[in-house]
């Protein structure tokens, strides 16, 4: 089976720094994904992890560590837009083609 | 490129009744997703098709829910009948296979009554 958990809400201050944290339990791994969800809106694909280590892109970051079955988001320099709910996705056994399992989500509230 | 086409995008329907939502992939894309997305939690993954044939449907529910991509195109995805907690986001996502990350359409918002 397959556990995702990540925390439901988190609030942080525009221009701060946030770090969503994700923890998982899989029967196999392939990949790490983060996408970010507007309100009324489809996810979108904001990272992709498969290797130990961190991949940086602009102002988010997103690291993962295969040996602890965790991965973090980093938002860097906050924007008011960037409040939204942001998911931790894993993809299971099959390679390429395994199954892509998603956490409940963390929804980001950003304050001025 | 065009991205994931899904229709309608909001359906009313009253319990017992069935419904149908409809999926057309980015073009070339083998790897077909229906997921359920009940307000404030994360996407469930209903079906996982890969070209014509079903890779995973562990967490669609048989007795009512139904989905099929004949040609390894578009699907569609059926609830009969359906059920007051069916209410939800219906999502489609597609992935090359060879790529990493699975691309959503805008989903359809089904509200039983």
């Amino acid at each position: 089976g397959q556990n995702i958990d990540q925390p439901t809400e988190m609030t942080a201050t525009e221009g701060a720094i946030v770090q969503i944290n994700c923890t998982y339990q899989t029967s196999g791994f392939n990949g790490l994904f983060w996408y970010q969800q507007h309100a009324g809106e489809a996810p979108t694909f904001l990272s992709y992890n498969v290797l130990d280590g961190l991949e940086e892109k602009g102002r988010f970051s997103s690291f993962l560590s295969r040996s602890k079955g965790y991965s973090y988001l980093l938002l860097k320099e906050l924007q008011m837009k960037d409040s939204a709910s942001y998911l931790c996705a894993v993809r299971g056994p099959g390679g390429s083609q395994g199954n892509l399992i998603f956490g409940k989500g963390t929804k980001l509230s950003v304050k001025p | 490129e065009a991205g994931v086409a899904q229709s309608p995008r909001y359906k009313i329907i009253e319990k017992r009744q069935s419904v149908a939502f409809w999926c057309n992939p980015i073009s070339g894309h083998a790897t077909l997703y229906w997921y359920q997305q009940i307000l404030g939690q994360g996407p469930k993954l209903l079906i996982q098709f890969q070209n014509n044939g079903v890779v995973d449907d562990s967490q669609l529910p048989k007795d009512r829910f139904s989905a099929e991509r004949l040609k390894g195109v578009d699907s569609t995805l059926k609830i009969q009948p359906a059920k007051l907690e069916d209410s939800a986001v219906y999502l489609c996502a597609s992935s090359s296979g060879e790529g990493a990350e699975a691309f959503f359409g805008q989903g359809t918002r089904l509200t039983v009554v």
